[in-house]
């Protein structure tokens, strides 16, 4: 079975602080996403990655940067961290060469999400 | 931009009771349409897809048509058990490049009581 692993359930974090949220997925997936997750509004994404060292700004990537230095690791950073960035952080890989036709349906394997609040 | 409006929820039924949630789509491409279902405290998985018009996609009872003509992919369950109570999400990817970017509707929760 795939794992994505979030290294943090629970953290807690202040205003203005840089945080670091990690992932790590076990099966040699080529593309990594960081989704939040908030009551009412679903799953947006804030970054993807399709390769090492290759990013893309998702629908909300104001106020994030990523990174991904090696394959099975990509991390969601906040520069600042405010109020407003309080929310569910949800990782999730796929692959493109898992079999699904066409390679834009391989299902998205997530981690457990990561509750971060900043005071 | 595409889109993805889901029923509000929550929905809350008695087991064996009949589940529908409404999923309608908005896309300006031939998109291929899933429902990703949430268990407390996990991650999301898939539950079904269906890659183009008329597809049924099926799993653990659950079902769905994609039907072109309504924009929709409505979620379907005969008889529904208190395990399955979750937060169930509909969404959708465009048929282009191969990083299987997902837009994802609002989610809807269902509470099955015993």
């Amino acid at each position: 079975d795939v794992k994505v692993t979030q290294s943090s359930r629970y953290l807690v974090k202040r205003t203005g602080e840089k945080v670091f949220l990690e992932c790590v997925q076990d099966m040699d997936h080529e593309n990594m996403f960081w989704y939040r997750q908030d009551p009412g509004l679903g799953l947006r994404l804030i970054y993807f990655s399709y390769d090492v060292k290759m990013k893309e700004k998702g629908d909300i990537p104001e106020g994030y940067s990523v990174s991904r230095e090696k394959k099975e690791r990509f991390s969601l950073i906040l520069e600042s961290a405010s109020t407003n960035q309080t929310s569910m952080y949800l990782c999730a890989s796929s692959s493109p060469s898992d079999g699904s036709f066409p390679p834009y349906n391989s299902p998205l394997h997530f981690g457990n999400g990561t509750r971060l609040t900043v005071t | 931009g595409d889109s993805v409006t889901q029923m509000e929820g929550p929905v809350t039924l008695s087991e064996e009771a009949f589940l529908t949630i409404n999923c309608t789509y908005t896309a300006t491409g031939y998109p291929s349409l899933f429902w990703y279902v949430q268990y407390p405290g996990e991650g999301l998985q898939l539950l079904l897809k269906a890659t183009k018009a008329d597809d049924k996609g099926s799993n653990k009872g659950f079902e769905a048509t994609y039907r072109k003509e309504t924009t929709s992919f409505h979620l379907e369950k005969g008889s529904v058990q208190v395990s399955d109570s979750a937060v169930y999400f509909c969404a959708l990817t465009e048929r282009s490049g191969n990083t299987g970017k997902l837009i994802f509707g609002q989610g809807t929760t269902l509470q099955v009581k015993p």
